[in-house]
C-alpha cells in the first residue's frame, strides 16, 4: 500500500528566508506525486506535479521540488518566501497505473513571519 | 476559472439527524471526489464518482453515502449523523483523464452536537 509521510507539522520561518518542506513516500510501483496549497479558509490548489521527466520541478508561485526516487523523496522548496506563502502544504502521491486516488500526506503548515 | 462550490461553509447538527452536503462544479468534469480533513490526518478519501449515477468507495466510506444524478452535482449523505463526523469536508473535481488535477471546493465545516 501506498503512504506519504509529511516529516513536519509545522514549520516557522522570516521573512525572505529559504524554506524546505519535506515529503516521504512508499510505494512498490511507479507513482505520480504532487503537492497542493491550502490559504487559510480555502480549499486546496494544486502547486505542482511530477509525472514524468526531469526530477526538478517548477510550480507556481516560485516554488519547487525534486524527485529522489532513492531516497522516495519530494521535498518542496522556496529560496526566499513571503508573507503570502503562509498556508498548509500537502504533499499526495497516486499510482502510475491507477485512473483514481490520491493519497495525501498530513500536511505541514508554513508559518512565514515578518 | 473552475468554479467547485459547496452548499453550506458552516453546518451544525445533532446526533441521529440524516445531514446532506452539496457540491456543484461548473466545468463538465467527469470526476468528483468527497474528501474529509482532520488536523494531523491530512486528507481522507470518502467516496468518488467517474460518472453519473457511479460511485466508488474511498478509504473511510464507513457511515456516509453519496448520490450523484447529474454531472455537475456530487451529493455526500451522513445516513445518522454522530460526533465523530465533526469535521471538515472537502469536495473536489477533475478531468476523466486528469484525476491527478483535482479542483477543490472551500470546504464545509460540520458541527455535530
Amino acid at each position: 500500500a501506498q503512504s506519504v509521510t509529511q516529516l513536519d507539522s509545522q514549520v516557522p520561518v522570516f521573512e525572505e528566508a529559504p524554506v524546505e518542506l519535506r515529503c516521504n513516500y512508499s510505494s512498490s510501483v511507479s507513482v505520480y506525486l504532487f503537492w497542493y496549497v491550502q490559504y487559510p479558509n480555502q480549499g486546496l490548489q494544486l502547486l505542482l506535479k511530477y509525472l514524468s521527466g526531469s526530477t526538478l520541478v517548477k510550480g507556481i508561485n516560485g516554488f519547487e521540488a525534486e524527485f529522489n526516487k532513492s531516497q522516495t523523496s519530494f521535498h518542496l522548496r522556496k529560496p526566499s518566501v513571503h508573507i503570502s506563502d503562509t498556508a498548509e502544504y500537502f504533499c499526495a502521491v497516486k499510482r502510475s497505473s491507477n485512473t483514481g486516488k490520491l493519497i495525501f500526506g498530513q500536511g505541514t503548515t508554513l508559518q512565514v513571519k515578518p | 476559472d473552475v468554479k467547485v462550490t459547496q452548499s453550506s461553509r458552516y453546518l451544525v447538527k445533532r446526533t441521529g439527524e440524516k445531514v446532506f452536503l452539496e457540491c456543484v462544479q461548473d466545468m463538465d468534469h467527469e470526476n468528483m471526489f468527497w474528501y474529509r480533513q482532520d488536523p494531523g490526518l491530512g486528507l481522507r478519501l470518502i467516496y468518488f464518482s467517474y460518472d453519473v449515477k457511479m460511485k466508488e468507495k474511498g478509504d473511510i466510506p464507513e457511515g456516509y453515502s453519496v448520490s450523484r444524478e447529474k454531472k455537475e452535482r456530487f451529493s455526500l449523505i451522513l445516513e445518522s449523523a454522530s460526533t465523530n463526523q465533526t469535521s471538515m469536508y472537502l469536495c473536489a473535481s477533475s478531468l476523466g483523464g486528469r484525476a491527478y488535477e483535482q479542483y477543490f471546493g472551500p470546504g464545509t465545516r460540520l458541527t455535530v452536537t
